[in-house]
This record gives C-alpha cells, sequence and structure tokens, in this order.
C-alpha cells in the first residue's frame, strides 16, 4: 500500500514560471487537501477537496490552482511562480469529515 | 474564523525531562488530533480525542481534551531523544471539511 505519493520531491523553479505538483492515494479517501509549510508557521491549507470534482479554497489560496478529475488525484498548479511561494508542500487524504489525515512525503520548492 | 493556537513555539529539554505542549481553539471543537512530525518528514497522526475531558495515553505521552472542548494538552514524560520533532494539533476548518493545524511545538531534547 503506497498511501499518498507526492512527486516531485524537490523542484526549483524561476518566476514566472508555471508547474504542477502531483499527488495520488491509493486508499479511496474522498477528502483531499493541499499545505504548504514555512518555518514557523505551520501547516497552512491551500485548496481542499471532498470528493471528485468537487473543490474549495482554504487559508492561502492566492497563486495556485486545483482540480479533482478522479478519486485517486488531486494536482496543485501553481500559475506563475512566485519567491513567496518557496515552501515545502504536503498532500493529505482522508476517509472523510474529522478523520485522521495521512501525508504525502512532501515537496521542497524554491523558486529563484 | 476558527483558529487554533499552540504554545509553547520551542522547548528544549534534557533526556529523562519531562514535556507539555498546549492547544487553544477560538471556537469549540468536534474533535481534536494531534500529529508529530520527525525533522525532515511529514506530520503523522498520532491520536484523535472526541469526547469532553477525555484523557488518552500512549506509552509515555498523555493527551488531555479540556471539559469545554476548547483546549488540549500533549504531556511526554521522560523525554527520550526519539521524541524530538514538532507536535501540531489540529481541528476542523471553518469549512468543516479539512483541517486546521496550529503552528506546532518543536522539542529539542539533549542527551
Amino acid at each position: 500500500n503506497a498511501g499518498v505519493t507526492q512527486t516531485p520531491k524537490f523542484q526549483v523553479l524561476k518566476t514566472g514560471q508555471s508547474m504542477t505538483l502531483q499527488c495520488a492515494q491509493d486508499m479511496n479517501h474522498e477528502y483531499m487537501s493541499w499545505y504548504r509549510q514555512d518555518p514557523g508557521m505551520g501547516l497552512r491549507l491551500i485548496h481542499y477537496s471532498v470528493g471528485a470534482g468537487i473543490t474549495d479554497q482554504g487559508e492561502v489560496p492566492n497563486g495556485y490552482n486545483v482540480s479533482r478529475s478522479t478519486t485517486e488525484d488531486f494536482p496543485l498548479r501553481l500559475l506563475s511562480a512566485a519567491p513567496s511561494q518557496t515552501s515545502v508542500y504536503f498532500c493529505a487524504s482522508s476517509l472523510g469529515r474529522g478523520y485522521r489525515a495521512f501525508f504525502g512525503q512532501g515537496t521542497r520548492l524554491t523558486v529563484v | 474564523g476558527q483558529q487554533v493556537m499552540q504554545i509553547p513555539q520551542y522547548q528544549h529539554v534534557q533526556e529523562g525531562e519531562d514535556f507539555t505542549t498546549y492547544c487553544n481553539s477560538s471556537t469549540t471543537l468536534s474533535n481534536i488530533q494531534w500529529y508529530k512530525q520527525r525533522p525532515g518528514g511529514h506530520p503523522v497522526f498520532l491520536i484523535q480525542l472526541v469526547k469532553s475531558g477525555e484523557v488518552k495515553k500512549q506509552k509515555r505521552l498523555t493527551f488531555q481534551f479540556g471539559e469545554a472542548k476548547k483546549n488540549s494538552s500533549l504531556h511526554i514524560t521522560a523525554t527520550q531523544t526519539t521524541d524530538v520533532g514538532t507536535y501540531f494539533c489540529a481541528g476542523l476548518s471553518n469549512s468543516g471539511y479539512a483541517l486546521n493545524f496550529g503552528k506546532g511545538t518543536s522539542l529539542l531534547v539533549t542527551p
């Protein structure tokens, strides 16, 4: 059982470039979320999804897009990367509302 | 909106000393979850508390949920170097779907 898989693990982007962070889970979880982690800021919610075709914004959604076409996949798109988006990004999934979250290994993104 | 606050932000202890981190919410929580993140790793679920006044133990770790369901604590007895990491509490976000995390308490244990 792979759990939650994130790719890539590391990425360096130039300002203005776009890219997609991939997240896949094989636990048939309905809920998936994206968080960013910055020093001293904890985990901040970017976007989340409660099922295929349903997404919503979290605390810090600006500059990011998501879609959920399948239960398994929840990609995060950076439209035009900025240095302020340098961070560690975690994808998480859970069975449903209030259930424990399973996290991926994270993607460390640097925007120069 | 609902906020989850944790104190302290950092704690440095000698091995064998006790450690406590506190979590406070601005609103009543339906449940609270605790996670541990080792340096360079990802958050890993530790426990969930649901009932008012609930106390749960996992070996040297004791978790409490306040009577008003607005605060929680994690206490580690006789810390070990393996306890090093950041401990997060989390409650449901305003939407009621995703988790809202506190900023975490980073624990450093010196042998």
